[in-house]
């Protein structure tokens, strides 16, 4: 059963414009959610964080929406550049007790085309 | 060196041999995880140790034997393996309890033929 789904394998947007990646989750205990980023050859990179208190988070060109009761998160990316060309992951976080236990997305292929 | 590092990038192995993973990681964190990534599969959480000892066994088959002899290293013991245990393990740390940010390693990528 998967918890995190991410139901795009993979998504083209030319340079510029706004990329927006889609993630669903299952679980409603989940308090934290969490976007990584994927080069090749490299592993993954945290980009952006959202409690699940809140509904928007902002950094710079990137923006993380959420929406609990559709169990919906998205990550905007706005303008696109060539450099976001990546796999990102979205993740999802739930207090195990001593650590936060994280449940991964498989991942959404960014091609951003200049 | 900086943030976490694995040894070896590459692996190949045959289903008879034993050989080790390791993780080092420079950052001061307390809590380190093994993640395992098939094709076209999610992040697989494999173990997490959290100031040394072993907080969760994700079901992992017991051909992979984790180690971690203190809060920067973790190694992962293969033996045994079968062909498709093939994947990129990862390996994370984290500052521990309240800490949602991991920091990835890059991988080894392992076959095993």
């Amino acid at each position: 059963d998967q918890q995190v789904k991410q139901n795009s394998p993979s998504l083209s947007v030319q340079e510029g414009r706004i990329s927006i990646l889609n993630c669903d989750y299952t679980n409603s205990m989940f308090d934290y959610f969490l976007w990584y980023k994927k080069y090749p050859a490299e592993g993954p990179t945290f980009l952006i964080s959202i409690s699940s208190i809140k509904d928007k988070n902002e950094d710079g060109r990137f923006t993380v929406f959420l929406n609990k009761s559709a169990k919906h998160l998205s990550l905007h990316i706005v303008p696109s550049q060539p450099g976001d060309s990546a796999v990102y992951f979205c993740a999802a976080s739930l207090d195990s007790g001593g650590y936060q236990k994280v449940t991964f997305g498989t991942g959404t292929k960014l091609q951003v085309i200049p | 060196e900086t943030g976490v590092t694995q040894t070896p990038r590459h692996l190949v192995m045959g289903m008879t041999n034993k050989k080790s993973l390791k993780c080092e990681q420079h950052l001061g964190h307390n809590a380190m995880y093994w993640y395992k990534q098939s094709a076209k599969k999610p992040l697989e959480l494999m173990f997490v140790y959290n100031f040394k000892e072993q907080t969760e066994n994700n079901s992992v088959p017991s051909r992979f034997s984790p180690e971690c002899p203190n809060s920067s290293h973790l190694f992962l013991h293969l033996h045994t393996l079968q062909p498709e245990d093939s994947a990129l393990y990862l390996c994370a740390s984290s500052q521990g309890r309240g800490d949602y940010e991991q920091y990835f390693g890059p991988g080894t990528r392992l076959t095993v033929t």
